[in-house]
């Protein structure tokens, strides 16, 4: 079985622009987080996603949004983007909902420079 | 104030040492991760756990609800262990991660 798989895997923007990142889950699996990672706050979550529905979100701006389709693959945007963005973009697939219940396996990231 | 902490911070140790990595939280949980990172940023997940303990292989992770603490420990440890592990709490609605312990084994 594929693996989780994010793209694009690097990305550079500038400040003010906007980016949307793609991650495509496990086959089968229906949940999929999102999470950032800087070398200041480490790891932070950003949502969930179950079922075309954000079930739980993290403490971010509403510049962060994402959405999940029917097949399960999910999309993050961020607009306006700001220097501090710039991190590695995770995204983690689940067999059900529920982070707290179910192993997550993560995809290899996507690196977000903003310049 | 953080929600996670975990210690040490940097752990280095000589391959075959047994390894403890401690997390402490604030927060009540429904479920506590704990994950390695190896250089590159690759994540995996170890073991999810609410209550009790769990072993998978050399390694063996342990809570204690009441005293809201966990433990990772890493038997026989080898150079391959080299990576950072973290943790993670989940209270019903959203992860609050540690920063995370780097562990190094030297041949």
């Amino acid at each position: 079985k594929a693996g989780v798989t994010q793209t694009p895997r690097y990305l550079i923007k500038t400040r003010g622009q906007q980016v949307t990142l793609s991650c495509s889950p496990i086959s089968g699996h229906r949940s999929v987080s999102w999470y950032q990672q800087t070398p200041g706050q480490g790891l932070q979550f950003l949502f969930e996603y179950f079922s075309e529905t954000q079930r739980n979100k993290g403490n971010f701006p509403g510049r962060f949004s994402g959405r999940q389709f029917s097949n399960s693959r999910s999309e993050m945007n961020v607009s306006t983007l700001e220097l501090g963005d710039s991190a590695l973009y995770l995204c983690a697939s689940s067999l059900r909902i529920g982070v707290s219940q179910e192993t997550q396996y993560f995809g290899p990231g996507t690196r977000l420079l903003v310049l | 104030k953080n929600e996670v902490e975990q210690s040490p911070q940097n752990l280095t140790a000589q391959e075959g040492e047994f390894i403890t990595i401690n997390c402490s939280y604030s927060v009540g949980i429904s479920a506590l991760h704990w994950l390695q990172q190896h250089p590159g940023g690759g994540i995996v997940s170890l073991f999810m756990l609410s209550s009790g303990k769990k072993k998978h292989g050399r390694l063996i992770a342990t809570i204690n609800i009441q005293e809201k603490h966990s433990s990772l420990h890493i038997t026989a440890s080898h150079p391959r262990d080299s990576a950072v592990y973290i943790c993670a709490a989940w209270p019903g609605n959203q992860f609050y991660f540690g920063t995370g312990t780097s562990l190094t084994v030297i041949p």
